[in-house]
């Protein structure tokens, strides 16, 4: 089972809104909504930002968003702020019963 | 508060076996999946294994037939017995817990495998 496909960095300034792709196949992101992403700082352990697509966990900003087309699907982050410079990976359940994730992305705020 | 807490972990050389624990708290640990999650030095996130509540074992293609997934219900408790150890499964082993259909909700600390001789 190959990583998802993420750009390895995204980087955007105070109050931007950048967004994180994540890309494929039709045996994962394009055949289930099981599609999740979370945040990681270092030397710490993931946090979940967004489950099914679209929905955030009680406590997540509402500048977090997601959304999927096809075999992709993509974070936004809205009013872009220092607190969100951290790494990003996305995750899908696959048609094989096991779940993989994104190769991730490195945010950086200038 | 739901806590979950990952032990065992150490230096092994290859060809060893380890087993690493994770206790869980603040949830019914029966009816929760559970995952076993791992990230080697400067490297991304890499999904190991995964245990439903109804026993069903799921396990990435880089560990199967070498790692084993297992839990005690009666005593909070999800294993991962790694043998046949190898460089290339060094890494920080999470333990991750469903709240959310297909989402990793809760995580533990980590703990650190390090395989070399």
């Amino acid at each position: 089972q190959s990583a998802l496909t993420q750009p390895a960095s995204v980087s955007g300034s105070p109050g931007q809104s950048i967004t994180i792709s994540c890309t494929g196949t039709s045996s994962d992101v394009g055949n289930y909504d099981y599609v999740s992403w979370y945040q990681q700082y270092p030397g710490r352990a993931p946090k979940l930002m967004i489950y099914e697509v679209t929905n955030r966990p009680s406590g997540v900003s509402d500048r977090f968003s997601g959304s999927k087309s096809g075999n992709t699907a993509s974070l936004t982050i809205s009013g872009l702020q220092a607190e969100d410079e951290a790494d990003y990976y996305c995750h899908s359940y696959t048609s094989r019963n096991t779940h993989v994730f994104g190769t991730g992305t490195t945010v950086t705020v200038l | 508060e739901v806590q979950l807490v990952e032990s065992g972990g150490e230096l092994v050389q290859p060809g060893g076996s380890l087993r690493l624990s994770c206790v869980v708290s603040g949830f019914s640990f029966s009816n929760y999946w559970i995952h076993w999650v791992r990230q080697a030095p400067g490297k991304g996130l890499e999904w190991v294994s995964r245990i439903k509540s109804d026993g069903s074992i799921s396990y990435a293609d880089s560990v199967k037939g070498r790692f084993t997934i297992s839990r005690d219900n009666a005593k909070n408790t999800l294993y991962l017995q790694m043998n046949s150890l190898r460089t290339e499964d060094t890494a920080v082993y999470y333990c991750a817990a469903r709240g959310h259909p297909g989402a990793l909700d809760y995580w533990g600390q980590g703990t650190q495998v390090t395989v070399s001789s």
